[in-house]
């Protein structure tokens, strides 16, 4: 089993649509985070959380909401989306957040369409 | 502002070499990273780079130069599996990472 695991792979959810995200992270990890990556564009952070607590919050707008029940579980709350939001959506963990080198380890990521 | 710039694509040929060039100014520096991304796949980690100089690891190498805000990927005996994005990646003064958008290689028979 891979160490992090999204689900579902591929979305396509209308505008009205409620639909969540979901990743597990196998690792012992105490950082997640989800990212945004639309094409031909840098990898955007949208969430990170650290033990459980959010830590960063790029800004975000309030249709999508993150949780994060454990160190190793973490949701993205979809609702009332637009079309630019479609885009590829990865998880990622790693081991913390700051004062050493953290990699960060991926999931496959979930590829969301919005109609 | 903060930003990383690479080359959006380019094209070797299988078994030559290849440079994907990286320049970043960001707010402080912890540490480079480069991954690798095959389509419709996770990235995966190739190399970390903190001080200056070349890190070598099997076809792969990263070099960083911190005065200039330089780093390049160098990939030896090129495969067509080598065929995937790379991404340049800067750990700054926050230890938040700032993603370039990624090179996509193009290996050739």
């Amino acid at each position: 089993e891979t160490g992090v695991t999204q689900t579902p792979r591929h979305l396509v959810m209308g505008m009205t649509n409620k639909k969540s995200l979901k990743c597990e992270q196998h690792l012992g990890h105490n950082a997640m985070y989800w990212y945004k990556q639309s094409a031909k564009k840098p990898l955007e952070l949208m969430f990170v959380y650290n033990f459980k607590e959010q830590t960063e919050n790029n800004s975000v707008p309030s249709r999508f909401s993150p949780e994060c029940p454990n160190s190793s579980h973490l949701f993205l709350h979809l609702h009332t989306l637009q079309p630019e939001d479609s885009a590829l959506y990865l998880c990622a963990s790693s081991p913390g957040t700051g004062g050493e080198y953290t990699e960060a380890f991926f999931g496959q990521g979930t590829r969301l369409t919005v109609v | 502002g903060q930003n990383i710039d690479q080359p959006t694509e380019m094209t070797a040929t299988e078994g030559a070499i290849v440079q994907i060039n990286c320049t970043y100014q960001t707010s402080g520096f912890n540490g480079l990273f480069w991954y690798q991304q095959h389509a419709g796949e996770a990235p995966t980690f190739l190399s970390y780079n903190v001080l200056d100089g070349l890190e070598e690891k099997g076809r792969f190498s990263s070099f960083l130069s911190r005065s200039k805000g330089y780093s390049y990927l160098l990939l030896k005996e090129l495969q067509m599996k080598d065929s995937a994005s790379y991404l340049c990646a800067v750990s700054d003064s926050n230890y938040q990472l700032i993603w370039g958008a990624g090179t996509k290689l193009i290996i050739k028979p």
